[in-house]
């Protein structure tokens, strides 16, 4: 599976959108990009998924670019229960692997 | 619909000593997955299992570690014996059916594994 780059940590302000990017320049066709979230002292909890095409649900929209080689998870309305660690991560193949990075330490602040 | 159980939530324990995990899939869940998990980094693989067969255990370090899957649905993780590092969170994860392309994992908790 590619591997992704994420920033260490960041800051949002409560209302505001979060906009997170992952770096994944060596994606191959076939790799779908997963973002999961870990709160504090819970396991990891699934966000969204997308290979192409933009996608939305309810707590997040998933912007990946024509090549493939980045994307970015948005959190429109960010609230402080949003504080968490995000992890982009890229999966392909069989056996449903996640490979987790360090992830982005989201800090949403009042 | 229940989540992933896990117990206990805590442990401590001293080194040498050996410990065990348990785990409860959600009900229905194929695959079950243990991964451990230190301070600041994200979760590594352990172990992954289909119904009761173990799929992948390459990063399991099998000289002190060992899981079993018996009849396809609890799970117990033991460590033995323990060394300072392994202390960790050991998360395990459940999900419906690997051959399906797209297959969200649900997590548990976590044990949050102490060694002195």
């Amino acid at each position: 599976d590619a591997k992704t780059t994420q920033p260490p940590s960041m800051d949002c302000a409560e209302g505001r959108a979060a906009n997170l990017p992952c770096n994944h320049s060596t994606i191959s066709g076939n790799e779908y990009v997963y973002w999961y979230r870990q709160i504090h002292s819970q396991g990891p909890q699934y966000i969204i998924h997308g290979l192409k095409n933009n996608e939305t649900n309810e707590m997040a929209s998933l912007i990946i670019t024509e090549d493939r080689k980045s994307s970015t998870l948005i959190l429109p309305h960010a609230t402080l229960r949003d504080t968490a660690v995000y992890y982009c991560i890229v999966r392909g193949g069989a056996g449903n692997m996640l490979t987790f990075g360090g992830g982005t330490r989201l800090m949403v602040k009042p | 619909e229940a989540g992933v159980a896990q117990s206990p939530r805590y442990k401590i324990i001293e080194k040498r000593q050996s410990v065990a995990f348990w785990c409860n899939p959600i009900s229905g869940h194929a695959t079950l997955y243990w991964y451990q998990q230190i301070l600041g980094q994200g979760p590594k693989l352990l172990i992954q299992f289909q119904n009761n067969g173990v799929v992948d255990d390459s990063q399991l370090p099998k000289d002190r570690f060992s899981a079993e899957r018996l009849k396809g649905v609890d799970s117990t993780l033991k460590i033995q014996p323990a060394k300072l590092e392994d202390s960790a969170v050991y998360l395990c994860a459940s999900s419906l059916d690997p051959q399906v392309k797209f297959n969200e994992q649900f997590f548990g908790p976590g044990t949050r594994l102490t060694v002195l």
